[in-house]
């Protein structure tokens, strides 16, 4: 079965510095979203991904992060001047084309663990 | 804006069957119900989905009355490696997932 990979598995870095975060979606997928889950709290959207524009943010996805599809395959987050409160879980998730009547869900990966000194 | 609610932990035996409830609050006419779960490091992996009455899979069955202001998870015969954090979401037409703080279920022996 297809799965979303996303590299690195743990990312260290210090304070203030940049990190991106990539994830290679399912291939057929359009539709790509990071997702972000503090230690021991719930998952919460970041931001939603189509036909090369953020199509839906949420307010935790201000001007300190930003997405891209560099290629035809990876699918990254770029958190600038990091803070130690970023220090979380990062997930990706891909789905096909959706519609109403559709029954086709968000796949995830199984995360980057970004630990911020 | 949807909001969904779910008992923050269930306990069961192997072998048994599970009901995970979950109650909905502004549900719109056209959103999915969908449950995910979450195994610890891992990200979420999809369980089932549905829009109203009984959809059935392979690995568990869902059931939505009517009024959809609440859908109940059912896990037949669970097993330990059924341990886990299961979250009821409601997806809104532009497919944004609307997350809980989920059930954290332990199978006991």
């Amino acid at each position: 079965e297809p799965e979303v990979t996303q590299t690195p598995s743990h990312q260290v870095t210090q304070m203030g510095q940049e990190v991106i975060l990539r994830c290679v979606p399912i291939s057929n997928h359009l539709y790509f979203y990071w997702y972000r889950q503090i230690l021991g709290q719930k998952v919460e959207f970041l931001v939603s991904f189509y036909n090369n524009e953020i199509s839906e943010k949420s307010e935790i996805f201000d001007d300190q992060f930003s997405v891209e599809r560099p290629d035809g395959s990876n699918f990254t987050l770029k958190i600038r001047s990091t803070k130690l409160e970023d220090s979380a879980m990062y997930f990706c998730a891909s789905s096909a084309l959706l519609s109403r009547d559709s029954n086709q869900p968000q796949h995830f990966g199984d995360g980057t663990r970004l630990s911020i000194l | 804006l949807a909001k969904t609610t779910q008992p923050i932990s269930m306990d069961s035996y192997e072998g048994q069957e599970v009901n995970i409830t979950c109650s909905h609050n502004n549900i719109a006419t056209n959103d999915y119900i969908t449950w995910y779960q979450q195994f610890p490091s891992q990200g979420p992996r999809f369980i089932i989905q549905g829009y109203k009455t009984k959809v059935t899979n392979e690995v568990a069955s869902l059931f939505i009355p009517a009024d959809r202001k609440s859908s109940t998870l059912s896990l037949p015969r669970v097993s330990l490696s059924d341990t886990a954090v299961y979250y009821c979401l409601a997806r809104t037409s532009n497919y944004q997932l609307i997350w809980g703080a989920g059930t954290k279920l332990i199978i006991k022996p």
